[in-house]
């Protein structure tokens, strides 16, 4: 089956650090790949996505880089914010030529960023 | 933002009891969803549709059952609460533009549910 795995958080920096958080994912088929962000007491919004090896999402100033040959989407940002704190979430669909998906999201576990002035 | 709204925001019930939750949009998507997010376990899909009347099972439907009669309106209901089923619930929506491609998922603002 298809699946996501998040590194383990959570995760606590200080302002201008530099973020990565780990995703590597398991699928069949060609899956398109998402980070997704819930700030507190909110619903998720994505942030960026990706929908062939070797795409680069960006957003906000996160990169994420679609990579098929180590099947990871590991989520960057050079310099974070106190306003960056939230929980970030990879994710899978697969878009296939038969169209079955559904555009069925697998998410990981979730990491949650805190950020410190 | 995507018009989705939840309601309830909060719902608490005891064990045994019917609950229904309601998920509404004002996008004319054909696709929404219903997940639930637990610590450990990221979100995980409920049930989901594919225009109305057409709705199929995800990866942790039992214990719940779904209706969408008109093109906005999705509901989940839990036949009878467990406490097992405590949790946060999200609607999301999509216009699709699959198959061959894939799209963008709105998220709702949650509902979160205590089953006492």
């Amino acid at each position: 089956g298809n699946s996501v795995t998040q590194m383990e958080g959570p995760v606590t920096l200080s302002e201008e650090a530099f973020l990565t958080i780990n995703c590597t994912y398991t699928a069949t088929g060609y899956p398109s790949l998402f980070w997704y962000v819930q700030y507190p007491g909110e619903g998720l919004q994505l942030l960026l996505k990706a929908t062939k090896a070797d795409d680069k999402g960006s957003n906000k100033g996160f990169e994420a880089t679609y990579r098929k040959e180590t099947t990871s989407f590991h989520l960057e940002k050079g310099s974070v914010q106190v306003s960056d704190s939230a929980v970030y979430f990879c994710a899978l669909t697969l878009a296939n030529a038969g169209g079955t998906s559904y555009g069925k999201l697998t998410f990981g576990q979730g990491t949650i960023l805190t950020v410190h002035p | 933002d995507a018009g989705i709204t939840q309601s309830p925001r909060h719902k608490v019930t005891e064990t045994g009891t019917p609950v229904t939750l309601r998920c509404h949009q004002t996008e004319n998507h054909r696709y929404m969803y219903w997940y639930r997010q637990d610590p450990g376990h990221g979100l995980r899909l409920i049930h989901y549709s594919y225009g109305v009347k057409d709705t199929d099972k995800g990866e942790v439907s039992d214990g719940y059952s779904v209706s969408r009669s008109k093109t906005e309106d999705f509901l989940l209901t839990l036949e009878s609460a467990t406490s097992s089923q405590t949790s946060v619930y999200f609607c999301a929506i999509s216009g699709g533009d699959f198959p061959g491609g894939t799209d963008t998922q709105y998220f709702g603002p949650g509902t979160r549910l205590t089953v006492l």
